[in-house]
This record gives C-alpha cells, sequence and structure tokens, in this order.
C-alpha cells in the first residue's frame, strides 16, 4: 500500500533550528511536496523536490532521498509565527498525491 | 494573478439536510480542480478531481457528488448530509496533471454536521 510517515507533534524553540522528517512508500514516485498549515487554514505550498538533495528558500530548505524514501523539511532561525502543522505529500506513478497526517510544530519562546 | 474563493467560511447542518459548498478561480483557464476532506489529525483525503467541465472523478464512495459546470467553478454537494460528513472541507486547483504542480487551496469550509 502507499504511506507517508512523519512524526506527530514536535516542540522546538524561538532562534533554533529543526527538522521534520518524511518516510514515504509510493507505487512510483513523482516528487514530494511540504506545505505549510496555520491552525484554521488552509495549506500553503512550502518546497518540492524530485531529485535527490537539498533545496533552499531561505530559513527553509527541504531534503530528498529517492532511494531511501526520505525527505525531511528544514527550519532555521525558528520564529513563532513558524507554530503551524507541516505536511509532507508524495505524488504516485500517476501523480495523484498521497498525503502525510502533517507535523504539529509547537515553538517556544 | 490566480485567486481561488470557497464559501462559505464556516456551515452548522443538521443531520439529513442538503449541502452544496462552491469554489471558483480567476486568472487561470482549464485548471485541475479538487475537493479534499480533512478530519481532525488526520491527512488530507481526496474526494474528487476534475480535468475538465463535466469530468469529475471520484476517489472514495460517499454520500457526496461534484460538479463542474463551468471551466472555473466546482461545486460539492449532498442530498443528505451524515454526522460523518463533518470537518474541513478544501477546495484546491493546479495547472497541469502531472510535473512540477502544486495544489492552491482555497480558505476552506469548517462543516459541523449536528
Amino acid at each position: 500500500g502507499q504511506n507517508i510517515d512523519q512524526p506527530t507533534e514536535m516542540t522546538a524553540t524561538e532562534g533554533a533550528i529543526v527538522q521534520i522528517n518524511c518516510t514515504y512508500q509510493t507505487s512510483g514516485f513523482n516528487g514530494l511536496f511540504w506545505y505549510q498549515q496555520h491552525a484554521g487554514e488552509a495549506p500553503t505550498f512550502l518546497s518540492y523536490n524530485v531529485l535527490d538533495g537539498l533545496e533552499e528558500k531561505g530559513r527553509f530548505s527541504s531534503f530528498l532521498s529517492r532511494s531511501k524514501g526520505y525527505s525531511y523539511l528544514l527550519l532555521k532561525e525558528l520564529q513563532m509565527k513558524d507554530s503551524a502543522s507541516y505536511l509532507c505529500a508524495a505524488t504516485d506513478s500517476n501523480y495523484q498525491l498521497i498525503w502525510g497526517a502533517g507535523t504539529k510544530l509547537i515553538i517556544k519562546p | 494573478s490566480q485567486t481561488i474563493h470557497q464559501w462559505p467560511a464556516t456551515l452548522v447542518q443538521p443531520v439529513g439536510s442538503p449541502l452544496s459548498l462552491e469554489c471558483t478561480v480567476e486568472g487561470t483557464s482549464n485548471p485541475n480542480l479538487y475537493w479534499y476532506r480533512q478530519a481532525a489529525g488526520r491527512g488530507l483525503q481526496l474526494l474528487f478531481y476534475s480535468v475538465g467541465i463535466g469530468q469529475i472523478s471520484s476517489e472514495v464512495p460517499q454520500n457526496l457528488s461534484a460538479s463542474r459546470p463551468q471551466d472555473r467553478q466546482f461545486i460539492l454537494s449532498s442530498k443528505k448530509l451524515l454526522l460523518s460528513d463533518s470537518g474541513f472541507y478544501l477546495c484546491a486547483w493546479s495547472v497541469v496533471t502531472g510535473g512540477f504542480s502544486p495544489l492552491h487551496f482555497g480558505n476552506g469550509t469548517r462543516l459541523t454536521v449536528t
């Protein structure tokens, strides 16, 4: 079956760095997305990886290892506004998105 | 620029009542359109998607239906709501099927069936 696993909740301190991991099992693979979702709001697109390696966008970076079925989202210089859920989604061979349940990130002062 | 509108933002409906949620996209032509449902603490569940007018694919069997009467309009309906239909409903669009094409979500409708 197709499956996405990511931690349910993580806690980090303002100004620190946090890494949110995601492992996936899909029928074929055509890329991995990360979305941010604040409480009560819609998800917003953060990043996309299809090749192995690190993609950097300001304070956020996303890494992919296709051979390991593994990705992580790295958030640097954490701010209180980064408190949100982070959703990992993999695209299968039919370009359908398989979604993880999300990781709730709590930032403490 | 492209925008997506979804309404209403919140809805409280009794069991057995009908439902109609509407979504429209502006600034793009022939988008792929999607309806998702998100239950508390769960991942996004794809309900329906459409690649063109009148073309609807259903991902899960349920008492919900979708229609696309116009290119940039997507409607989610039910004739009789169940308690289990409560959740956060999200409409989304993307440019193409395949490749790098992120989903862009509307603000969502929080539906409570009582």
